[in-house]
């Protein structure tokens, strides 16, 4: 199946600064999803990006399909933004997500 | 709007008892599923739904059980419970497939089997 690679694993940065997280997929999809993970265990979609870039406020995201990755920006970065970034992908003939590891942020104050 | 909604968020279940998690969205999605999620093994799907009436497997559904009959409601049942079932469930919908739609989460049953 479709393997979902995730870099780094784990991020410290200090309030403010900015930050970019990678997803590597191993195969053709049909769009990428970017979660969220709050330290209360909600998941929470923050970009459904099949190619292209999309921006939500201080997040962005950039997925470019035909080399098969995903990043994701993080600038001026906040306390609230600490969590586990998951990227998620459907292979094309299938029905479920395939989620990366993870990505485990922390925003010191 | 609620979106998706999960209830309880923490249950203790003792070996060999059954129970039912509920979920429930007000999205008019047709499409809903479970996932599982355990340390070091991310989230994997246990069931999945395409509509009222329709369900199929995931990658992991033994010991499990689903049933839609309406669009709004997709329980998940534990038959026996075990040990290796201690997780944090989520469940999930989508306007239609999650090949082209966003994927929306519920905020997750943390269950323990002892």
């Amino acid at each position: 199946g479709i393997q979902v690679e995730q870099s780094p694993p784990d991020l410290i940065l200090q309030e403010g600064a900015n930050s970019t997280l990678r997803c590597n997929f191993s195969d053709s999809v049909n769009n990428l999803q970017w979660f969220h993970q709050n330290p209360w265990g909600q998941l929470i979609n923050l970009f459904y990006i099949p190619s292209g870039t999309k921006q939500n406020g201080r997040l962005s995201a950039t997925t470019v399909a035909t080399e098969r990755y995903s990043l994701l920006y993080i600038s001026s970065s906040q306390t609230t933004d600490s969590g586990v970034y998951f990227c998620a992908v459907p292979p094309t003939s299938g029905s479920r997500l395939t989620f990366g590891e993870g990505t485990q942020l922390t925003v010191n104050p | 709007n609620a979106g998706v909604t999960q209830t309880p968020k923490f249950q203790v279940l003792k070996t060999g008892q059954s129970m039912t998690l509920q979920c429930a969205q007000d999205m008019n999605h047709e499409y809903m599923s479970w996932y599982r999620q355990d340390p070091g093994m991310g989230l994997r799907l246990i069931h999945y739904s395409v509509g009222a009436g329709i369900t199929d497997q995931g990658e992991v559904p033994n010991g499990y059980n689903v049933s839609r009959s309406t669009t709004e409601d997709f329980p998940l049942r534990l038959l026996s419970a075990a040990p290796s079932q201690t997780s944090v469930y989520f469940c999930a919908s989508s306007s239609t497939g999650v090949g082209s739609a966003r994927a929306f989460f519920g905020q997750g049953t943390r269950l323990t089997v002892v």
